[in-house]
């Protein structure tokens, strides 16, 4: 079955320094690998997405993101943050071997970006 | 503008009352879905629709019906409601033409309280 985990709840970062988001994933064929971001009362919006044969994705604002088949990783990333990247993450994939369009999302990771 | 519109965006209501909370999508997408986002749970998937007239059940269906009759609306349909889907819903839409990669629009959300 497929799954998403992020494995923090929360990043603090200070304004300037480089930020990671962690996303590991299992499925069972190829995967579709998503980043959304969410603002207070808002709703998600997609921030990037893997292209097979890319390890770096690069998406909006600034975010890449690095993919590791080995690791089965999908770790989001962005060279220097700024206070307004403070947001709600969340990973999510699609498995080529699922039915259908199904999205598992993970629980989301909370970025503090610190002035 | 390319838009997922839900509402309400906000309802307060009691155990039992039947309630429909609407979506629709002006992108002409053939796959739409209902997630729920509680607390450290991240999104989970209650219903999606691959096409007019077709739908089928997410990971937590129960409580809830769906109907697919027009490509751009998904209506969330609670028949008796109880206080465990006092939560946040969201509506989402994307292209199945081009294959799984197509990122999800999401709309900004629908407060569901039941007292």
């Amino acid at each position: 079955a497929q799954s998403v985990a992020q494995p923090e709840d929360q990043v603090n970062v200070a304004e300037g320094n480089p930020l990671t988001v962690k996303c590991t994933y299992s499925v069972s064929g190829n995967p579709y690998l998503f980043w959304y971001v969410q603002y207070p009362n808002r709703g998600l919006q997609f921030l990037l997405k893997y292209i097979t044969g890319d390890n770096l994705v690069k998406g909006s604002y600034g975010f890449e993101a690095e993919f590791n088949k080995s690791q089965t990783s999908f770790h989001l990333k962005k060279p220097s943050a700024l206070v307004s990247d403070s947001a709600l993450y969340f990973c999510a994939v699609r498995d080529e071997g699922a039915g259908g369009f199904k999205t598992i999302f993970g629980a989301g990771t909370r970025l503090f970006v610190k002035a | 503008e390319a838009q997922v519109t839900q509402n309400p965006r906000y309802l307060i209501t009691v155990t039992g009352k039947k309630l429909t909370v609407t979506c629709s999508q002006n992108m002409n997408h053939e796959y739409m879905s209902w997630y729920r986002q509680d607390p450290g749970l991240g999104l989970r998937q209650i219903y999606y629709s691959m096409n007019v007239e077709v739908t089928d059940k997410g990971d937590v269906p129960e409580g809830y019906k769906v109907s697919r009759k027009e490509k751009r609306n998904f209506p969330l349909i609670l028949e008796s409601p109880s206080p465990n889907q006092t939560s946040l819903y969201f509506c989402a839409s994307s292209s199945t033409s081009t294959g799984r990669n197509q990122p999800q629009h999401f709309g900004d959300g629908t407060r569901l309280s039941i007292l």
